[in-house]
């Protein structure tokens, strides 16, 4: 069974609309983050966070908005999408805070038309 | 400023040889350095880290060495079997406290049977 679930899979999105992508985590995680990937860059930092607390947030726009309604779930919101956006974003996890042995689940594909 | 990088960029080897793939950084309070493994369609799978206290990490046919003087390390693959063939990320731990991993742009290997 799957220990970390990213919903949808595949994501289609017009310019200006808002999405939320969904992260489950079932490995008892107590820190969870939020990494972006996309042709032109490596795997990027976006956010961590511990205990349902943001930890660090190295995203410059705050169109992206974490939210954790409880301690294995961190969605993603993002609001007035770009065609810059179009990226695959993968949520991870690690046991204890300080980010070592991070989990990465399948992945959400992001395409904004 | 790419502050890990990997080369070469793509490999190719032929089954049962062994695959070398280099990583550098800059940042020399760096401490954690994890390999990833990635194949298409997939979230990075963690195969392999090591901590900056230690020289080699082994793992089966996967080992790590590292050489923190001159901020360098190498993923050796031995017995290369065309199951193998995927995209290796090396990343670096930022010591900030920000938990963030920060990823190279990945080898893509490549095992001829």
């Amino acid at each position: 069974d799957p220990k970390i679930i990213q919903k949808p899979k595949y994501l289609v999105a017009v310019t200006g609309s808002e999405k939320i992508l969904i992260c489950e985590q079932y490995l008892g995680h107590n820190a969870m983050y939020w990494y972006r990937q996309s042709a032109k860059k490596p795997l990027e930092f976006m956010f961590s966070y511990s205990y349902q607390k943001l930890m660090d947030n190295q995203t410059a726009s705050s169109r992206f908005q974490p939210q954790s309604s409880k301690k294995n779930h961190l969605d993603l919101q993002i609001t007035a999408l770009k065609p810059d956006d179009s990226a695959t974003y993968f949520c991870a996890s690690s046991q204890d805070a300080g980010g070592y042995e991070q989990y990465f689940g399948p992945g959400t594909r992001l395409t904004v038309l | 400023q790419q502050q890990v990088r990997q080369s070469p960029q793509s490999l190719t080897v032929w089954e049962g040889e062994t695959a070398i793939l280099n990583c550098s950084y800059e940042d020399s309070t760096f401490n954690y350095f994890p390999w990833y493994q990635q194949f298409p369609g997939e979230g990075p799978a963690l195969l392999i880290s090591i901590r900056s206290v230690s020289d080699k990490k082994e793992d089966g046919r996967f080992t790590i060495f590292f050489n923190k003087r001159e901020k360098k390390l190498s993923l050796h693959i031995t017995d290369s079997q065309p199951g193998d063939s995927a995209t290796y990320f090396c990343a670096a731990l930022a010591s900030s406290g920000s938990w963030q991993l920060i990823f190279g742009s990945g080898t893509q290997l490549t095992v001829m049977p």
